[in-house]
């Protein structure tokens, strides 16, 4: 059965702290993906990887970084937290020939 | 750029009523591909649909019905006898083909659909 694992499904933080999301997928996907929702905005498309090492800005990269030195693992990096990164943060991951996302269960952040 | 629009917020049925959740897309690929996916509480999104822009045939899995019409940009999705357990968020996305897309979807903002028994 396919897996994408989040390490932390709630987490609260301090403004200014580093914070590290973890995602691991099982399924030998090249692409990962970390999306945030917020309610009335969806998802939105923070950073992607679609190899390792390699690493492409989505549409809301500011604030954020990310890293993918194995192929089954991409982090997501708030260097300094902020309270309007407040939200639930989800990672995917798919197959580059059908491009059909798995989502993990999603890491719900509270700046306060 | 692409563009994702579920217009519908918030719907709310009784059990046993058919639902039908608007998706319209904009893109200016010829060749892409659209998604629905389920949220339920648990958080965790679930894929339900793919559907490649060269296929308008609809499609039926037990409950589940979607219409694709290209002539109209849009992709709807229909639950028929609804249930207490549809009760979710459901998202529509867009994927170009592109060389450069990787993948990536983007989304709309969800509707929020809310099954009373």
């Amino acid at each position: 059965d396919v897996k994408v694992t989040q390490s932390s499904r709630y987490l609260v933080k301090r403004t200014g702290e580093k914070v590290f999301l973890e995602c691991v997928q099982d399924m030998d996907h090249e692409n990962m993906f970390w999306y945030r929702q917020d309610p009335g905005l969806g998802l939105r498309l923070i950073y992607f990887s679609y190899d390792v090492k390699m690493k492409e800005k989505g549409d809301i990269p500011e604030g954020y970084s990310v890293s993918r030195e194995k192929k089954e693992r991409f982090s997501l990096i708030l260097e300094s937290a902020s309270t309007n990164q407040t939200s639930m943060y989800l990672c995917a991951s798919s197959p580059t020939s059908t491009g059909e996302l798995f989502f993990g269960e999603g890491s719900r952040l509270t700046v306060l | 750029a692409q563009k994702v629009t579920q217009a519908q917020t918030e719907i709310s049925v009784v059990e046993k009523e058919d639902v039908t959740l608007d998706c319209v897309y904009e893109t200016r690929d010829t060749t892409y591909y659209l998604f629905w996916y389920k949220q339920p509480p648990s958080g965790e999104l679930v894929f339900l649909i793919r559907r490649n822009s060269f296929d308008e045939q609809n499609e039926i899995s037990g409950r589940y019905s979607w219409n694709f019409q290209k002539s109209t940009s849009s992709f709807n999705f229909t639950i028929t006898a609804s249930q207490v357990v549809d009760s979710a968020v459901y998202f529509c996305a867009l994927r170009e083909a592109g060389g450069t897309s990787y993948g990536k979807l983007t989304f709309g903002q969800g509707t929020i659909l809310t099954v009373h028994p």
